[in-house]
C-alpha cells in the first residue's frame, strides 16, 4: 500500500543499547524528516535529508545517527540509548521544499529503560 | 520565548459552537502550516498558507503577514473535531511547531 510507514510502532529497550527507527516511503518524494514530539514541546526536527546521501542536522540531532542510501529510506539510530530519548518520533516525507505540505508517518513510540 | 505560540492551549466547547485557534509568530515565514492530530496519535495536514484565507468544508484558515498571526475556525463544530491543533511556520527547508491546542467537543 502507498504512503509513508514506520517500523517498529512501539519498542522498549534500555539505556545503552542501540536502536534504529526505519522509516520508508512509496512517493519518491525528495525530502524526508525526522522529528521526536514531547509533552510540553512542539515537534522538534532531529534529521532531515533532501535527496538520498544527503542529509542535515536540525534542531535536537545529539545522540542521533541517520542515513539515507536510497529515496525511499531514512533509518533513524539511537547508538547508546538514554531515558532522555524516550519519545514518540514521526517520520514524514515532503516533495520539496519551499511551501510543499509534509506527509507523516504513524509515529514510533520508544521507551528507554 | 518560542517562535510559534498557540492558544488557548487547551479548549472544551459544545457541539455546533464555532471554533477559534490562534497561531502567533515571531520570524519571517514562506508559508504556514495547520496540522491535525488525532487521539490515536496520527498526524494530517489541513492547510498550508502564505496569504489570505482558505476554506476546506467547515474549516477554515487564515493569516495576516503583517501581523504574524494565523486564526483556525471551526464551523458548527461535531464532536469528530476533538483533536489537538498543531501551527507550524516554514523559514527556510524546515518547519517549527507550535505546542499544539487540545480541542475536545462534547455532544
Amino acid at each position: 500500500d502507498a504512503g509513508i510507514t514506520q517500523s517498529p510502532r512501539y519498542k522498549i529497550t534500555e539505556t545503552g543499547r542501540q536502536v534504529t527507527l526505519m522509516c520508508h516511503q512509496t512517493w519518491s518524494h525528495s525530502y524526508m524528516f525526522w522529528y521526536r514530539q514531547d509533552l510540553g514541546h512542539g515537534l522538534r526536527l532531529i534529521y532531515y535529508s533532501a535527496a538520498a546521501d544527503i542529509t542535515d542536522k536540525g534542531e535536537v540531532p545529539d545522540g542521533y545517527v541517520v542515513s539515507r542510501s536510497k529515496t525511499e529510506n531514512f533509518p533513524l539510530t539511537l547508538e547508546s540509548a538514554t531515558r532522555s530519548q524516550t519519545s514518540v518520533y514521526f517520520c514524514a516525507s515532503s516533495p520539496g521544499t519551499g511551501t510543499d505540505t509534509q506527509y507523516f508517518g504513524p509515529g514510533t513510540r520508544l521507551t528507554v529503560l | 520565548k518560542n517562535e510559534v505560540e498557540q492558544s488557548p492551549q487547551n479548549l472544551t466547547a459544545q457541539e455546533g459552537e464555532f471554533i477559534t485557534i490562534n497561531c502567533s509568530y515571531s520570524v519571517g515565514i514562506s508559508a504556514l502550516h495547520w496540522l491535525q492530530q488525532h487521539p490515536g496519535g496520527g498526524i494530517v495536514s489541513l492547510f498550508m498558507l502564505s496569504s489570505g484565507k482558505k476554506k476546506h468544508g467547515r474549516l477554515i484558515a487564515t493569516i495576516n503577514i503583517q501581523e504574524k498571526h494565523s486564526s483556525l475556525h471551526i464551523t458548527a463544530s461535531h464532536p469528530r473535531d476533538s483533536a489537538v491543533y498543531i501551527c507550524a511556520v516554514r523559514g527556510n527547508e524546515k518547519l517549527t511547531f507550535g505546542t499544539g491546542t487540545r480541542l475536545t467537543i462534547i455532544p
